[in-house]
């Protein structure tokens, strides 16, 4: 089953910038699927925060953005907040000769020090 | 507002069967397709299948050939996933997501998970 690749854990401190990378493959990012991405706090549902690359659902804050080139995408959270100390995780559409399918990333643990 | 809820946890033996239900309410229940995704300790999200809560049509991935079955009920807005033959790989877990749009889409509203434990 395809993919997709996130570092285990990125942190900054309260008012940082930081990016969380996602890369692929040529069977689902670089086939230009798009790339989701969702937040998870611990014992909580994953929440989405970012669609269709750079899309923002109403409610999530300008300080999210997502990019997106190539096999790989990021998401970018500026002005760090204590709140924002979550998991991230992307997610895409796999099209390889297994079959359709829906996949994730590994999940990235962010810690605002 | 959307919602989907799925209640408790449970522990089963190594060969037994867990069924999973996950109550939409919100919307229109026929107009979307719900998917099954679940998370073992420590690891990665991993989908299972989906089901067209619309029509019944259903597709699951090829990992859980023959074990994984889904199932709706229209009338009380209630979609089930049934997993048979577990072993203990299968503790995880268990979400059921609502899917935006058909393929290339992102799970917009999920329920909060169903936690199945197997162990001897």
């Amino acid at each position: 089953q395809s993919v997709l690749t996130q570092p285990p854990s990125v942190s900054g401190a309260p008012g940082q910038r930081v990016t969380i990378s996602c890369t692929g493959s040529s069977s689902n990012i670089g086939a230009g699927y798009h790339v989701n991405w969702y937040q998870q706090l611990p014992g909580t549902a994953p929440k989405v925060l970012m669609f269709a690359n750079t899309n923002r659902p109403s409610g999530v804050p300008d300080r999210f953005s997502g990019s997106k080139s190539g096999t790989s995408a990021s998401l970018a959270i500026t002005g760090l907040q204590a709140e924002d100390e979550a998991d991230y995780f992307c997610q895409s559409f796999d099209s390889s000769l297994s079959g359709p399918n829906w996949v994730f990333g590994g999940g990235t643990k962010l810690t605002v020090l | 507002q959307v919602q989907l809820v799925q209640s408790g946890a449970e522990v089963k033996k190594p060969g037994a069967s867990v069924r999973i239900s996950c109550k939409a309410s919100g919307y229109i229940f026929g107009t979307y397709i719900i998917h099954w995704v679940r998370q073992a300790p420590g690891q990665r999200l991993e989908w299972m299948g989906w089901i067209n809560a619309g029509n019944g049509n259903t597709k699951h991935s090829q990992k859980f050939q023959g074990r994984v079955t889904l199932t709706r009920d229209s009338s009380a807005s209630t979609v089930y996933m049934q997993l048979s033959s577990l072993r203990s790989e299968d503790t995880a877990l268990y979400f059921c997501a609502r899917m935006s749009g058909v393929y290339d889409s992102h799970f917009d509203y999920w329920g909060q998970g169903f936690l199945v434990t197997v162990a001897s």
